[in-house]
Parts: structure tokens; sequence; C-alpha cells
């Protein structure tokens, strides 16, 4: 079975731009969530989507959005890049979202410059 | 002060030996508890998961979890040099949104 996968592998954009991350989810996990990782740092959590609808939001600004399609798969999009949005970006899936365990993608990497 | 503390090391030990890691937290809704590992420029993988307190095994790891103390352990036996990585704890309410501990940096030496 295949796992979590993301793309892209790297990105390197500049302040002010725009970015969007894809993420498909392991075959039967309806549920994705997003985890930005800041070198050094543990993940912390962005988003939670399940069944297409957002459940649950971190502590995040609104220039980051997310979506989740009918085939499960997932974009997390930010606007108006900083230098401090430089980070590991984790797609993580799960069955239903809810006390049950998440399986991590391999990660964005993302230089914002 | 942040909800999950970890040392995050670095923590260097010579191959076979017991490896300790620790992780203290302040929320008492915490009920599900994880650890995993992560190597360099990859996704955290899953290596123990569980609920409230007690202990729990699988082959060389166990973990440890004592909600009185707020206080989770993993205890890595007969370490060897595949197991040089950053060990990550995180745990969360029920809600699925994971709470991480900054890591700590592990290698073992041959």
């Amino acid at each position: 079975d295949a796992g979590v996968t993301q793309s892209p592998t790297h990105l390197i954009k500049t302040r002010g731009q725009q970015v969007t991350l894809r993420c498909s989810p392991i075959s039967g996990h309806k549920s994705v969530s997003w985890y930005q990782q800041v070198l050094g740092q543990g993940p912390q959590f962005i988003f939670q989507y399940y069944e297409k609808e957002e459940r649950r939001r971190g502590n995040f600004p609104d220039r980051f959005s997310a979506r989740q399609f009918p085939n499960y798969s997932s974009e997390l999009n930010v606007n108006a890049l900083l230098l401090g949005d430089s980070a590991l970006y984790l797609c993580a899936s799960s069955w239903r979202g809810v006390t049950d365990t998440q399986y991590f993608g391999p990660g964005t990497r993302l230089t914002v410059l | 002060q942040k909800e999950v503390e970890q040392d995050p090391g670095p923590l260097s030990v010579p191959e076979g030996a017991i490896v300790s890691l620790n992780c203290t937290y302040s929320n008492s809704a915490f009920q599900y508890f994880m650890w995993y590992r992560q190597y360099s420029r990859k996704g955290p993988e899953l290596l123990m998961y569980t609920y409230s307190s007690g202990n729990k095994e699988d082959g060389r790891f166990t973990a440890q979890v004592d909600k009185s103390s707020k206080y989770i352990s993993l205890f890595i036996r007969d370490s060897q040099p595949s197991d040089s990585a950053t060990y990550l704890c995180a745990m969360e309410t029920g809600a699925n949104n994971l709470f991480f501990g900054t890591g700590t940096r592990l290698t073992v030496i041959p």
C-alpha cells in the first residue's frame, strides 16, 4: 500500500508570493491534517479536514488556507509568504480523524527568500 | 509555558546501550500518547501509540505513561546505529490535533 504522498518535495519562493502544496492520503483515509515544522522544532498543527470539511484549525494566520477534494486529497495554500514561513510542511492522514493513528508523508520543504 | 516539553539533546550513546527519552506535559486532557521517529529530511514515523497510563512494549521499544506526573518515556534497548534519528513525543486529547515536543536528537555510535 502506498503511504501518504506529498508534492512538490522542495520549493523555493520569494517574500510576498503564494504557494500551493499537495497531499494524497493513504487509500481509505478520509481525514487529512497539515503541520508546519520549523527547523529544530516539533511539528505544529495547522488544519484538519475530514470528509471535505474543515474540522479544526490551529493558531495560524488567515494567510494559510486549505481544502480537501472529493477523492480526499488536499491542498495547503499560503499567501503573502514571509521569511518565517520557511519550514517543512507535513501532511498526515488517518481513517476518521478522531482518536486514530495519523500517518505522515515525507513533507514539502519550503524556502522563502 | 509550552504544552509539551522535551529535552532537545543531542544525546550520544554507544551501540548496545539503553536509551531513555522523556517528555513532560501540562494539559491534563491529553489521553493519547505517541512517539514518532524522524530521520533527517523525512516525515515522522509512528513508533509507539498508547492510551492513558501504563506501559507498552514492542520489540526493543517500551513506552511508559504516568498521567499522575504528566510524564511519558520511551526506552530503547540494545540501541543500534540505525536508531540514530530525532525522536518526537506527541499527544492529543482525542481531537486528532497532535501536540509535539521539540524532539530529541539521538546518535548511536558503533
